[in-house]
């Protein structure tokens, strides 16, 4: 099973509400990230989790919060959010984040922000 | 910091032709990966090079590593309507993967 699963698909949100992103991986994966892509853009890296510990914050503002409950759970709670959050969030897992690992993405949630 | 340039940028094929898309880093690579995003999807790992000169088959896709390990080119033959979207590849830099800009490829019928 070579599968990241992430919840919702879509999210449409005022800049007032609090909403989470939910990821899973079953891989066994030590590392887990948070991506925010724009359109006709790379993946940018935002959170990385190494064994449950936040290891890299990409200097990501705030109101993004990340939280790794166990080894295959990933959450990004939302808060306060601005129009130009609006992106496709991405979740993927590596082995253990080592350089030659590769990275599984899951199928991302598409973010509105009003 | 390590950089990660990918040309074209867009990549306009006719059904059948060929292309190439290239990847070029500013310091030698451990390994470089390469990914597709179909429109509307996610990145999907295609493969991993690793070794200097490595050249790797997959159907009608062909990679290669440059011998300084600074370099990779995706080859596609006979281009199909099922290879549309965008190709990226990526390097490791220190703790993280760095993208190219991607490879966005249309194919007319």
């Amino acid at each position: 099973d070579t599968e990241v699963t992430q919840t919702p698909k879509h999210l449409v949100m005022g800049m007032t509400n609090k909403k989470s992103l939910k990821c899973e991986q079953h891989m066994g994966h030590r590392a887990m990230y948070w991506y925010k892509q724009k359109a006709k853009k790379p993946p940018e890296l935002m959170f990385v989790y190494s064994y449950e510990k936040l290891s890299i914050n990409e200097s990501v503002p705030s109101r993004f919060s990340p939280e790794c409950p166990n080894s295959s759970l990933l959450n990004l709670h939302l808060h306060a959010l601005q129009p130009e959050d609006s992106a496709l969030y991405l979740c993927a897992s590596a082995l253990a984040g080592e350089r030659t690992d590769t990275q599984y993405f899951g199928p991302g949630t598409r973010l509105t922000v009003l | 910091g390590q950089q990660v340039m990918q040309i074209p940028q867009y990549q306009h094929v006719q059904e059948g032709e060929d292309f190439t898309t290239y990847c070029n880093s500013s310091t030698t690579l451990s390994n470089i990966q390469w990914y597709k995003q179909r429109p509307g999807g996610h990145p999907v790992f295609l493969i991993q090079l690793v070794k200097s000169g490595e050249v790797k088959k997959q159907k009608r896709l062909t990679f290669q590593f440059g011998e300084a390990k600074k370099n990779s080119s995706l080859h596609i033959t006979a281009t199909q309507t099922t290879d549309v979207g965008t190709y990226f590849c990526a390097g490791p830099n220190d703790y993280k993967l760095s993208f190219g800009a991607g490879t966005t490829v249309t194919v007319r019928a």
